[in-house]
């Protein structure tokens, strides 16, 4: 049972570049979600989907975009890498049934842009 | 506007003592609360949500809507309890986002 998988778990890139992180999950969750975790400042809200088809921004959106053209795929791009992108990425799902379900998350993807 | 606050980095207790990780919420709302832990080389995981009034791993988590609080509590901490410690806030409705706290990193020392 793999849960949520996140791809790749490492990367580096120079300033400039574009990349995708992409998000998998097993468990039928409509919802998705993308966030970053910065030393100090917890875990914050990037961008989240509803469903299959649909997107929306959340607390830190700039810098970056999302798809999610598949109900178990999220994918989270980088157009053009900079410095203050270095984080760590974590993708989470959730079922819509019910309140007060939790999150599940990924590994979490370690990115540094130089 | 939704805010969690944790206002402690690091709490480090000796085995067997207990322990008390504070969560204070800002929220208009009727606030859905969670507690995530992250041990060492592991994912996010749930750990409580304040709905199920559970005790998982010998934890409890109370809602105080008069205090806004949320504190996570265990009256004998264990060496396995060491982890990273993330209070979180449901909003936005059906959309159910996150909103964390900054995350207390337990040591429980032997």
């Amino acid at each position: 049972n793999a849960g949520v998988t996140q791809t790749p778990k490492f990367r580096v890139l120079k300033t400039g570049q574009s990349m995708t992180l992409l998000c998998a999950q097993d468990m039928n969750h409509e919802y998705m979600y993308w966030y970053r975790q910065d030393p100090g400042m917890g875990l914050r809200l990037i961008h989240y989907s509803v469903g299959e088809g649909t997107t929306a921004k959340g607390e830190v959106p700039d810098g970056y975009n999302v798809s999610r053209l598949k109900k178990q795929n999220f994918l989270l791009g980088l157009e053009s890498a900079a410095p203050s992108q270095t984080s760590v990425y974590f993708c989470a799902s959730r079922t819509d049934r019910g309140r007060n379900q939790p999150q599940h998350f990924g590994d979490g993807t370690r990115l540094s842009i130089l | 506007a939704q805010r969690v606050t944790q206002p402690e980095k690091l709490l480090s207790v000796f085995k067997g003592a207990p322990v008390e990780l504070k969560c204070n919420y800002s929220y208009s709302g009727s606030p859905e609360l969670f507690w995530y832990v992250q041990y060492s080389r592991q994912r996010l995981q749930l750990l409580l949500r304040h709905i199920s009034r559970e005790s998982i791993k010998g934890f409890t988590a109370d809602l105080n809507k008069g205090e806004t609080s949320f504190h996570l509590k265990k009256p004998f901490a264990q060496e396995e309890d060491s982890a990273m410690y993330y209070c979180a806030l449901s909003y936005g409705g059906a959309t159910n986002k996150l909103i964390f706290g900054t995350g207390t990193l337990l040591a429980v020392q032997p």
